[in-house]
């Protein structure tokens, strides 16, 4: 299966703590998202790549959050000083943009997170 | 600004019902693109279908079909004779001309008992 893949699929983490989440997407998908979904909510969007350059991340929820696609291939996403207002689900998705009509984004499994 | 709205949290039907899951947005851009997604209990989320602004046409994809009308801007989804493993949560999605930035519904959760 080349579906997005993502790891951990479960994180439990201590208050303060920093925490970070892989995702590896389709691999001929040249943009890379990443959600956060909470209890009975849809995602939410944080920040996108297309390649290696983060195009959006004014969405990122606070400077304790950030992301990197360092070789336009898999992405990291590292939480600081994690708080318990963190705990969700966090999903990943990728697309392939090629200038045409808008892409599809299909989604990993999520890694769940929670801060006790 | 955009907007997604599902007004309803949560349907329960019995086998081989159908069932309708309303979704209404809001949107100033003259292009954009509507999707489905349903998130069954494994948590994932799969795409269903994706419809831009242009094409007001209905769809059918066997027991699926999605009625899109701008004049109501709406996109609705119908399971014809529900089953079972259509138990899920399905969300209604709004993106812009650049697809950066994809706005969700709060999702309805659809419970088909047998």
């Amino acid at each position: 299966d080349t579906g997005v893949s993502q790891d951990p699929r479960h994180k439990i983490t201590k208050r303060g703590q920093n925490v970070t989440f892989r995702c590896d997407p389709i691999s001929e998908h040249n943009r890379l998202y990443w959600y956060r979904q909470t209890l009975g909510q849809g995602p939410e969007f944080l920040t996108y790549f297309q390649n290696e350059a983060q195009l959006e991340k004014s969405r990122l929820l606070s400077d304790r959050f950030s992301a990197e696609r360092p070789k336009g291939s898999f992405s990291t996403l590292e939480i600081q000083r994690t708080e318990q207002g963190d705990s969700a689900m966090y999903l990943c998705a990728s697309s392939l943009a090629d200038g045409g009509d808008t892409d599809t984004q299909y989604f990993g499994p999520g890694t769940r997170l929670t801060v006790l | 600004a955009q907007k997604v709205t599902q007004a309803q949290t949560e349907i329960s039907v019995v086998e081989k019902e159908d069932v309708t899951l309303d979704c209404v947005y809001e949107t100033r851009d003259t292009t954009y693109y509507l999707f489905w997604y349903k998130q069954p209990p494994s948590g994932e989320l799969v795409f269903l279908i994706r419809r831009n602004s242009f094409d007001e046409q209905n769809e059918i994809s066997g027991r699926y079909s999605w009625n899109f009308q701008k004049s109501t801007s709406s996109f609705n989804f119908t399971i014809t004779a529900s089953q079972v493993v259509d138990s899920a949560v399905y969300f209604c999605a709004l993106s812009g001309e650049n697809n950066n930035d994809m706005r969700f519904g709060a999702g309805t959760r659809l419970t088909v008992k047998p």
